[in-house]
């Protein structure tokens, strides 16, 4: 069973800095596709960023491209997000998943980190 | 970027009901979408897949349709523990995008 969680949210100020990262096991972590998304307070689900299973591509929603930087350590089976000048707009639950829509049972995700942009 | 449009944005429906939302997208997407059911503080969980594919462990009152630029999802015989809210998401390319979201709740 594929296992995810994030890490690093809390609270962040305007035009601040926070890092999440996603821990990874029990799976080819180095095989995938990986994908942040979030969910804003009373908001739908977001779409922020993937990255290929290489780091070769990597790719942002227009609301965080030039703000936000997604990495990944496939040595250490671990997913990052660098949030640069953070708006309050950016306040929610950030997942970290490995989104399958072709194949049944890998699509996993984990529980969450919420991150809160605030003075 | 692709757009989907869902529809309806809530509704209220009871125990037994058949219920059905609808996804389309702004430009052809094959059958590369998936339905989402999400709970508060839970992680999203994947019902369909390739539009039309059952996950496995997902109950079968569960099914998908369509391709192309319209899909749906249909609930049939809603159970009470299917109250949620329910996303449509496409992965045609990188750039995924979901629809906006439709909340199932109680008559």
């Amino acid at each position: 069973e594929v296992q995810l969680a994030e890490s690093g949210g809390g609270l962040g100020k305007p035009g601040g800095s926070l890092r999440l990262s996603c821990a990874a096991s029990t799976f080819n972590f180095s095989d995938y596709t990986m994908t942040w998304v979030r969910q804003a307070p009373g908001k739908g689900l977001e779409w922020v960023s993937s990255i290929t299973p290489d780091s070769e591509y990597t790719y942002y929603a227009d609301s965080v491209k030039g703000r936000f930087t997604i990495s990944r350590d496939n040595a250490q089976n671990s997913l990052f997000l660098q949030m640069n000048s953070l708006r309050a707009d950016d306040t929610a639950v950030y997942f970290c998943a490995l989104i399958s829509l072709l194949v049944g049972s890998t699509d996993s995700w984990g529980q969450g980190t919420l991150v809160t942009v605030s003075s | 970027a692709i757009q989907m449009t869902q529809s309806p944005s809530s509704l209220s429906a009871s125990v037994g009901d058949r219920v059905t939302i609808t996804c389309r997208a702004s430009q052809d997407i094959r059958k590369d979408l998936g339905w989402y059911q999400l709970k508060p503080g839970k992680a999203p969980k994947l019902l369909i897949y390739g539009a039309t594919n059952l996950e496995s462990g997902v109950p079968s009152r569960f099914s998908g349709s369509g391709a192309g630029t319209h899909f749906t999802l249909t609930i049939t015989s809603l159970q009470p523990e299917d109250f949620a809210s329910y996303y449509c998401l496409q992965d045609h390319n990188y750039y995924r995008t979901f629809g906006q979201g439709t909340r199932v709740e109680i008559k």
